[in-house]
């Protein structure tokens, strides 16, 4: 079975701090880990993904995410938050020993960031 | 904004209706993945089509159905409707299986907002 935490309802920060969202997993094999970005009225927007290799990935919009084996954990990070920063951000898992291919979500957190 | 598209935007069904939802994958995929997200929770997984078959399916009854057609876009249909499916439908497109890897990044459509009275 795969699964993701996402342990913070919400994220409140101010603009040009550091943003971090939280992201536990679980899987019987390894993870492939998202993250996805929703704004209001929207579809889910792909921001980046870990497969192997390097554990800071980069993505969209200057954001990064750090994979923990140890701690079964993929943070999403941005160095200086933008007010447009501000909106619903899902982790998502798809486990390498699953037979099918689909991506389990998190409860999300929503970002407000103040100007 | 990807390529995939979904309709309707909005629909209203009474209990007990029936609704078809469509939905057309980005060029060049050949995976069609639909999800259901309820109001304040993440999407959840109802099936995967996959060169117009089923290639694995969440915990959902089989009043949730779907379709794949040759140009590879989708139809979702939800027969019997209850109240607890009033929500937003997701569609997401990728690679799928032929790409070699369950890495396939899913690129998600605006999706459709059913409520049911």
């Amino acid at each position: 079975a795969q699964s993701v935490a996402q342990p913070e309802d919400q994220v409140n920060v101010a603009e040009g701090n550091p943003l971090t969202v939280k992201c536990t997993y679980s899987v019987s094999g390894n993870p492939y880990l998202f993250w996805y970005v929703q704004y209001p009225n929207r579809g889910l927007q792909f921001l980046l993904k870990y497969i192997t290799g390097d554990n800071l990935v980069k993505g969209s919009y200057g954001f990064e995410a750090e994979f923990n084996k140890s701690q079964t954990s993929f943070h999403l990070k941005k160095p200086s938050a933008l007010v447009s920063d501000s909106a619903l951000y899902f982790c998502a898992v798809r486990d390498t020993f699953a037979n099918d291919y689909k991506l389990s979500f998190g409860a999300g957190t929503t970002v407000t960031v103040r100007a | 904004e990807t390529g995939v598209t979904q309709s309707p935007t909005h629909l209203i069904k009474t209990r007990g209706q029936q609704v078809t939802l469509r939905c057309s994958s980005q060029s060049g995929h050949n995976t069609v993945s639909w999800y259901q997200q309820a109001l304040g929770q993440g999407p959840q997984f109802i099936f995967q089509y996959y060169r117009e078959e089923e290639n694995g399916r969440g915990n959902f009854p089989p009043r949730f159905s779907g379709l794949q057609f040759p140009n590879y876009s989708s139809e979702l249909n939800v027969n019997a409707l209850e109240l607890d499916d009033s929500a937003l439908y997701l569609c997401a497109s990728s690679l799928g299986p032929t790409s070699g890897s369950r890495a396939d990044t899913q690129y998600f459509g605006p999706g459709t907002r059913l409520t049911v009275l």
